[in-house]
């Protein structure tokens, strides 16, 4: 089975600072993993993936995650905050079941921006 | 771009009733799930549906729910008999199909149990 640990409920920047979202991931085969972002009031979006091809994978909005497998982790960096990035981020892990993937998510993180 | 679309946003209940939660999702996608969230909780899979049939279910998706795809392009979740517990925020996803394609997610429906 699989499962996501995203390390803090909530991470406080100011606008123009460094964003480090956690996300440390368990799975006993290879695992595809996501980044989704939830705005109030609205569904999951997707941000970016990791589907073993690059292990630095670049999103929208400027958001990129690295994959490392020696430390089971997929964090989600963006250089500048930006007054928009705001919001509820998810993390999750999948593991193909033929041709359908079950995403088991972490808890979520909820970025805060001031300025 | 496409989306999944879920009617209606805000759905409140009594103990007891039926509720169905609709969805559309994206017209070439192969795939469908239902997950959801319970405030203050992590998003939770409940099912994923393939081909009209169920591919796979979570522990929470007991004999109270049902899925299906009535036609070629809505697929619904019912509640036989609404519990206080089933409020939640429920989500419909889809995707093209194959194990690393993304899902895409509506914006949800909001079930309050009464």
């Amino acid at each position: 089975a699989q499962s996501v640990t995203q390390l803090g409920s909530h991470v406080s920047v100011s606008e123009g600072a460094l964003v480090l979202l956690r996300c440390n991931y368990s799975s006993s085969v290879p695992p595809y993993l996501f980044w989704y972002v939830q705005y109030p009031n609205q569904g999951l979006q997707l941000l970016l993936k990791y589907t073993s091809a690059a292990t630095l994978v670049k999103g929208i909005n400027g958001f990129e995650a690295e994959f490392k497998k020696s430390e089971t982790s997929f964090h989600l960096t963006k250089p500048s905050a930006h007054m928009s990035d705001a919001a509820e981020y998810f993390c999750a892990v999948s593991v193909a079941r033929g041709g359908y993937s079950t995403l088991t998510f972490g808890k979520g993180t909820m970025l805060l921006v001031s300025p | 771009e496409p989306e999944v679309t879920q009617t209606p946003s805000h759905q409140v209940t009594q103990m007891g009733q039926e509720v169905i939660l609709r969805c559309v999702p994206i017209s070439n996608h192969l795939y469908f799930y239902w997950y959801r969230q319970i405030l203050g909780q992590k998003v939770e899979f409940l099912v994923s549906f393939y081909n009209n049939e169920i591919s796979e279910k979570s522990e929470i998706f007991d004999d109270q729910f049902s899925v299906e795809r009535p036609d070629g392009s809505n697929f619904t979740l019912k509640i036989r008999s609404t519990k206080l517990e089933d409020s939640a925020m429920y989500f419909c996803a889809s995707s093209e199909g194959g194990g690393n394609s993304p899902l895409h997610f509506g914006n949800g429906t909001r079930l309050t149990v009464t």
